[in-house]
């Protein structure tokens, strides 16, 4: 089992939807990270967080510590949404600050 | 321009030639840290250096490859003997500190293609 876990795997939804991508952990950890990755492209850090809850934009990022959960919505969907979001943790033990990453979802938005 | 910055973006080497990929931090970060994304897979840790150190190399196969980040220039991920395994992006970030709440900037990645 991979310390990371995302879902779904493959999400597509219709302009304009609510969208949802769900992190679980199994690893004490000190921050998780939302990161957006477009095809053939660089990564992008929407998040960084370690409690609660944070918003820019149509984004929201969530996390419950005692849940070993987060989530990611995205509000209002755009094909330009479109892009692989990948969940990453940094571990509080003796890892340091290398992150471990899930194996990402790919998000579709149609128009 | 004040982003990650990586070079070359597409790489092409034969098998056992040696593919360097270099990365400068963001103005003012002293911390880097090399990830690998193989085909079809998730996103993989590698190294972790400061200036002129490695502080976590326990993600590097234990041949083939090396990494350094010196006092003046980029820091460089070196590949001896290719072969057509290492065939991935491989993407650089960096940190101003390394403490666990300073975020990583991720650079454009080089792409490895092996012949």
């Amino acid at each position: 089992k991979n310390e990371v876990e995302q879902s779904p795997q493959n999400l597509t939804a219709q302009e304009g939807e609510f969208i949802t991508i769900n992190c679980s952990y199994s690893v004490g950890i000190s921050a998780l990270h939302w990161l957006q990755q477009h095809p053939g492209g660089g990564i992008v850090s929407l998040f960084m967080l370690s409690s609660g809850k944070k918003k820019h934009g149509r984004l929201i990022a969530t996390i419950n510590i005692q849940e070993k959960h987060s989530s990611l919505h995205i509000t209002a969907s755009h094909p330009r949404d479109s892009a692989v979001y990948i969940c990453a943790v940094r571990s509080g033990e003796t890892s340091g600050s290398r992150l471990t990453f899930g194996e990402g979802t790919q998000l579709t938005v149609n128009p | 321009n004040a982003g990650v910055m990586q070079n070359p973006r597409h790489l092409v080497r034969r098998r056992g030639q040696e593919a360097r990929l270099r990365c400068s931090p963001m103005k003012g970060h002293s911390h880097v840290y090399w990830y690998r994304q193989l085909p079809e897979e998730g996103l993989k840790f590698m190294v972790y250096l400061q200036k002129e150190n490695i502080i976590d190399e326990s993600g590097m196969p234990k041949e083939r490859f090396s990494a350094e980040f010196p006092k003046e220039g980029p820091s460089i991920l070196r590949i001896q003997q290719v072969v057509r395994g290492d065939s991935a992006a491989y993407f650089c970030a960096s940190s101003r500190a390394g403490g666990f709440n300073q975020p990583q900037h991720f650079g454009d990645g080089t792409r490895l293609s092996i012949l």
